[in-house]
C-alpha cells in the first residue's frame, strides 16, 4: 500500500522565520510528487518534482526531491501570516491501467505564522 | 491556467435522501476526474477514480452503490451520494486531469447531513 508520511503536522513561527517541511514516501511506480497549499478550501497547487535533486522555486518556496532517500522537503523563507495554512504532500504512484494518476496524500503540516 | 469548478458549494440535507455533486472542467477536456473526501483535520482520501465513458474505480473501502459515479463528457463527472447519513458530512473535493495530466482541483462541495 503506497504511503506518505510528512513531518512536523503542525508548526507555529513568527513572521520573518524560514521553515522547512519534510515528506517522506513508499510507493510503487513513483511518477512524481506534488506539494498543495490549503486553506479553507480545495489545495492549490505548488510544485510538482519528478526529478532528483533538482529545486523549483517560486518566489519564497522552493522544494526538492531526493529519490534515494525517498523524500522531499517544501522551504518557505520569509514567513508571512498569509502563508498560514495546511501544506499537502501528495505522491503520483502511476499503477497503471485504471490507476493512472492516483495520487496519495500525506497528512498535512498545518503551518501557523504569527504576526 | 486549468479551471475546475464544483456545485454547489456546500449543502445541508436530510438523512435518507441523494445529493448529486457536480464537478466540472471549465477550459480543457479532462480524460480523468478523481474524487475525493478529506475529514476534519485528515487529509484527502481518494475515492474513486473515473474514465469518460466507463465505469469509475473505487479505492477500497468506498461502496460503490453508495456513491455513484458518471463521467458522462470530457467535462463534466457527477457524484451522488446515495441515502446519505451523518457519517457521510465531509468534504467532497474533485479534481481533474487532462493533457498534460496534472491534477486541478475543484473549490470541493461541503455535505452536511442531518
Amino acid at each position: 500500500e503506497d504511503k506518505v508520511v510528512q513531518s512536523p503536522l503542525s508548526l507555529v513561527v513568527h513572521e520573518g522565520d524560514t521553515v522547512t517541511l519534510n515528506c517522506s514516501y513508499e510507493v510503487t511506480n513513483f511518477r512524481s510528487l506534488l506539494w498543495y497549499k490549503q486553506e479553507k478550501k480545495a489545495p492549490t497547487f505548488l510544485f510538482m518534482l519528478t526529478s532528483s535533486g533538482i529545486e523549483k522555486k517560486s518566489g519564497r518556496l522552493s522544494s526538492i526531491l531526493d529519490k534515494k532517500e525517498l523524500s522531499s522537503i517544501l522551504n518557505i523563507t520569509a514567513t508571512q501570516t498569509g502563508d498560514s495554512a495546511i501544506y499537502l504532500c501528495a505522491v503520483d504512484g502511476w499503477g497503471g491501467g485504471t490507476s493512472y494518476g492516483k495520487l496519495t496524500f500525506g497528512q498535512g503540516t498545518i503551518l501557523t505564522v504569527h504576526p | 491556467g486549468a479551471v475546475v469548478s464544483q456545485h454547489p458549494s456546500w449543502v445541508i440535507c436530510k438523512s435518507g435522501t441523494s445529493v448529486k455533486i457536480e464537478c466540472r472542467s471549465l477550459d480543457f477536456q479532462a480524460t480523468t476526474m478523481f474524487w475525493y473526501r478529506q475529514f476534519p483535520k485528515q487529509s484527502l482520501m481518494l475515492m474513486a477514480t473515473s474514465n469518460e465513458g466507463s465505469k469509475a474505480t473505487y479505492e477500497q473501502g468506498v461502496e460503490k452503490d453508495k456513491f455513484l459515479i458518471n463521467h458522462a463528457s470530457l467535462t463534466l463527472s457527477t457524484l451522488t451520494v446515495t441515502s446519505a447519513h451523518p457519517e457521510d458530512s465531509s468534504f467532497y473535493i474533485c479534481s481533474a486531469s487532462g493533457n498534460p495530466d496534472t491534477q486541478y482541483f475543484g473549490p470541493g462541495t461541503r455535505l452536511t447531513v442531518l
